[in-house]
């Protein structure tokens, strides 16, 4: 499977920008890199997502290396509401009986933002 | 307008009994999901239907029983509930079964299952 990495937690000040990074260095070549988000006490929600070229959306950017081995999701000023838990998640394909196409959820990062 | 649904959002129940939960998404999507998000916050999926079809059961014991009436709605059955059974429930809905590497997915508020 084609694994992310990010950090446990993060912190940020209020209307700051905050870089989240996130590493996939075993990433395919036609993996969607996909962000989603879960504010506290709610269901996760969508955020972004790229294959290659960096994207740009009204909740947040997302920035891919160029090797794909790695992406960071940008908040360009960040604010109290956006103190959530931000998975990055690779879009798994592969059939694994019967199972096709899961998001599957990692750890993610705990964003902290201070007033 | 609420895109995805749940009902109830808190349920504490004893061990032993039967529960359902409610899911509806007026989307006008194909596949709903199913998630368990567990006491250290892991997210997995449990299943997934397509046109009222199920398309995905990830090793979930048989006391779990999915229902989709039609496209809007996917209730989830719990028999002989377990203290471990105790986690959040959230329901998703999407436009396709992830056939595109683009697709999004919704997610419910969640249902809070708590068994004594």
């Amino acid at each position: 499977d084609a694994k992310t990495t990010q950090p446990n937690s993060m912190e940020s000040n209020e209307e700051e920008p905050v870089h989240l990074p996130c590493n996939h260095s075993t990433i395919s070549g036609t993996d969607y890199i996909h962000w989603y988000r879960q504010l506290p006490s709610q269901g996760p929600e969508y955020v972004i997502h790229g294959l290659t070229s960096n994207v740009n959306n009204r909740m947040a950017s997302l920035a891919i290396a160029e090797d794909r081995k790695s992406s960071t999701l940008i908040l360009h000023r960040a604010t109290l509401r956006d103190a959530a838990v931000y998975y990055c998640i690779l879009r798994d394909q592969r059939n694994y009986g019967g199972s096709q196409g899961n998001l599957i959820f990692g750890k993610g990062t705990k964003l902290s933002v201070k007033p | 307008d609420t895109a995805v649904s749940q009902t109830p959002k808190y349920l504490v129940t004893q061990m032993g009994n039967d529960k359902s939960i409610k899911c509806e998404q007026n989307l006008g999507h194909d596949t709903m999901y199913w998630y368990k998000q567990d006491s250290k916050k892991f997210l997995k999926i449990m299943f997934s239907y397509n046109n009222k079809e199920l398309i995905i059961n990830e090793t979930v014991p048989n006391r779990f029983s999915p229902k989709s009436p039609d496209k809007a709605h996917l209730n989830l059955h719990i028999n002989s509930l377990e203290l471990g059974d105790s986690a959040v429930y959230f329901c998703a809905s999407s436009q396709a079964l992830w056939q595109y590497k683009e697709e999004t997915q919704y997610f419910g508020p969640g249902t809070r299952l708590l068994v004594l």
